[in-house]
């Protein structure tokens, strides 16, 4: 079974609305960490935003927050106000365990902000 | 900030080449990795390694071997290439807990 699940290969969005990149993750143990990434076109990874299995409050940074739903197993990224510098693939990665060093990533989203 | 490095942003190689990919990283992170980039696949591990001279293997190692000397340097060796290891090999570099990781900007290499 995939690790980590992005069920959108390419999503549009209209300058300065907001959007929902939807991630499901699946593990059985109780330890994990989920974390966004943003990659644009020139290849570089820039990471996002974490969110722990044992945060009580969904993660928020700048214009991105996590919509955590620990029961449903999702772990969707939010941007509100889009700019058109957001058009990039966003990928979901998990890490398992407290000191596991194996991080998952999904297939990742071709974000396009239109303007 | 953390910078992590790669010897080359673009590579072509013959079938059947030895190829050697650098990555160093500034931070003085014990954990480094390698990971392959294709389209439609997502980022897939090949070898991580949590110390000088340590290694673990990822999920598509077959094919690659790694080398740590250097705690700040993490390389990636291609034995003997062959076409299907065209791809985009990112690095990346972390401490440990739960802390995200560092990339690169990648190699992209071709084989042919």
């Amino acid at each position: 079974a995939q690790k980590i699940t992005q069920t959108q290969p390419g999503m549009f969005v209209q300058e300065k609305e907001a959007v929902t990149l939807d991630c499901t993750y699946d593990t059985s143990d109780p330890s994990y960490g989920l974390f966004w990434y943003k990659q644009p076109s020139s290849g570089e990874m820039i990471f996002l935003i974490y969110q722990g299995s044992y945060d009580q409050q969904n993660a928020t940074e700048g214009r991105y927050s996590l919509n955590f739903q620990k029961a449903r197993k999702s772990a969707n990224l939010v941007i509100s106000a889009s700019q058109l510098g957001d058009s990039a693939m966003y990928f979901c990665a998990m890490r398992e365990g407290d000191y596991g060093n194996q991080f998952y990533f999904g297939t990742g989203t071709s974000l396009t902000v239109i303007p | 900030d953390v910078k992590v490095t790669q010897s080359s942003r673009y590579l072509v190689k013959r079938t059947g080449e030895k190829v050697f990919l650098e990555c160093v990283q500034d931070m003085d992170h014990e954990n480094m990795f390698w990971y392959r980039q294709d389209p439609g696949l997502g980022l897939r591990l090949i070898y991580f390694s949590y110390d000088v001279k340590m290694k673990e293997k990822g999920d598509i190692p077959e094919g690659y071997s790694v080398s740590r000397e250097k705690k700040e340097r993490f390389s990636l060796i291609l034995e003997s290439a062959s076409t299907n290891q065209t791809s985009m090999y990112l690095c990346a570099s972390r401490e440990g807990g739960n802390n995200e990781q560092f990339f690169g900007p990648g190699t992209r290499l071709t084989v042919l």
